[in-house]
């Protein structure tokens, strides 16, 4: 157990559609990364926030958006959902940048149908 | 930009060694990691280099070549649960980018 939390575990759901998935970083860490795993595509780095300020972001769709609450809970949007957007989202948490080490959390299985 | 490249797939029996490589390229190099995933988990910290060497972590080692951009992970003493994905990763050193390579799917057979 990484002490990262992610709801939900399985989301099912529409082309179109809009979906909200929520992370809890391990206590004591400022940083939540937001990354998509998906068959052909491997595992892409999406965004980063650290203390509530976005930091870094990497292959993320217009479509997606994320956000981190003075509780350091995060959450990522997923909006105008399309079949290719059906992924594993995992959600990683450290106390600072890219150089430390990034602790997962269990995941959150997209299907869009 | 960042290129990761590792095998797609490797298979070592039970008891041995195998060596997975990872060959990087970055605009800018702030170190290497390497992560476990088991089918259908999140992946899990393995070893991080960021000088020129071998780090060596119990059963699993880590090597690091930043004039060749080369990297490997030693796997030693194979047992069935180390079948998994190995990924290699890479920090950019303006902390703006992470990049993880395609992995390498490792099959232990008995």
């Amino acid at each position: 157990d990484s002490g990262v939390t992610q709801t939900p575990k399985h989301l099912i759901t529409a082309t179109g559609q809009r979906v909200t998935l929520r992370c809890s970083p391990r206590s004591g860490d400022l940083s939540v990364y937001w990354y998509q795993q998906s068959l052909d595509q491997g595992l892409q780095f999406l965004i980063q926030y650290y203390n509530g300020e976005e930091r870094a972001k990497g292959n993320i769709l217009e479509r997606f958006s994320a956000q981190q609450f003075p509780d350091l809970h995060s959450e990522l949007n997923l909006s105008s959902l399309e079949l290719g957007d059906s992924a594993l989202y995992f959600c990683a948490s450290n106390q600072g940048g890219f150089q430390e080490t990034q602790y997962f959390g269990p995941g959150t299985r997209l299907l869009v149908l | 930009g960042q290129n990761i490249d590792q095998p797609t797939e490797m298979t070592a029996t039970e008891g041995a060694i195998v060596q997975i490589n990872c060959t990087y390229q970055t605009s800018g190099f702030n170190g290497l990691f390497w992560y476990q995933q088991h089918a259908g988990e999140a992946p899990t910290f393995l070893s991080y280099n960021v000088l020129d060497g071998l780090e060596e972590k119990g059963r699993f080692s880590s090597f690091l070549s930043r004039s060749k951009g080369y990297s490997y992970l030693l796997l030693k003493e194979l047992q069935m649960k180390d079948s998994a994905s190995y990924l290699c990763a890479a920090a950019d050193n303006y902390g703006q980018n992470f990049v993880f390579g395609p992995g390498t799917r490792l099959s232990v057979l008995p």
